[in-house]
């Protein structure tokens, strides 16, 4: 059972404009989620996190999005830069001490 | 600082033999945890260690064991490997317990024949 979903495998975005990552989770315990990038033959590293206390949260060019009635996350990317192209994984964890809880990862391509 | 190591980078095994994976912490960090990435599964949490005891388990069969040391490094061992165990194996490594301080390693790519 997926608890964590990221149902777009890919996306492709022009350069300067806007990418958003989507992801949806099911278990309602979950109350602190993650944003990890991750490029080939390197580990994932850490973007963004957001507890269920806010429903936003930016750090430069990346926002994360929280809506907790529809158990819904978003990144986005403004703008959006060649270097950002990876896979990005939202995670999910009960409490920030609890194991974490992977999406299966959206590969953002961002072309010229 | 030197950042997550793993060792080896690359494996080649065959089915029904086992497999022992390294992973050197950063400086300090006493948390480890492994994950499993295969295509389609994204991670998927194995264990995680703290100061030498394991405080988590995820959902993978007893064929999946780790440890911990006291200087923090950890192995994690794979025994009677299946063709399904094919996988990159990370480990993260953090000071503490929160999840958002964790450092990945680069990951060793296991090949089960």
């Amino acid at each position: 059972d997926q608890q964590v979903k990221q149902n777009s495998p890919s996306l492709s975005v022009q350069e300067g404009r806007i990418s958003i990552l989507n992801c949806d989770y099911t278990n309602s315990m979950f109350d602190y989620f993650l944003w990890y990038k991750k490029y080939p033959a390197e580990g994932p590293t850490f973007l963004i996190s957001i507890s269920s206390i806010k429903d936003k949260n930016e750090d430069g060019r990346f926002t994360v999005f929280l809506n907790k009635s529809a158990k819904h996350l978003s990144l986005h990317i403004v703008p959006s830069q060649p270097g950002d192209s990876a896979v990005y994984f939202c995670a999910a964890s009960a409490g920030n001490t609890d194991k974490l809880i992977f999406g299966t990862g959206t590969r953002l391509q961002v072309f010229p | 600082k030197a950042g997550v190591t793993q060792t080896p980078r690359y494996l080649i095994k065959t089915r029904g033999q086992q497999v022992t994976l390294s992973c050197s912490p950063i400086s300090g960090h006493r948390s480890v945890s492994w994950y499993q990435q295969t295509p389609g599964q994204g991670l998927q949490f194995l264990f995680e260690y703290f100061s030498e005891t394991q405080r988590n388990k995820g959902n993978f069969p007893g064929r999946f064991s780790g440890r911990q040391f006291s200087n923090s490094r950890s192995e994690m061992n794979v025994s009677t490997l299946e063709l399904g165990d094919s996988a990159l194996y990370l480990c993260a490594s953090s000071w503490g317990l929160e999840v958002n301080e964790q450092f990945f390693g680069p990951g060793t790519r296991l090949t089960v024949l």
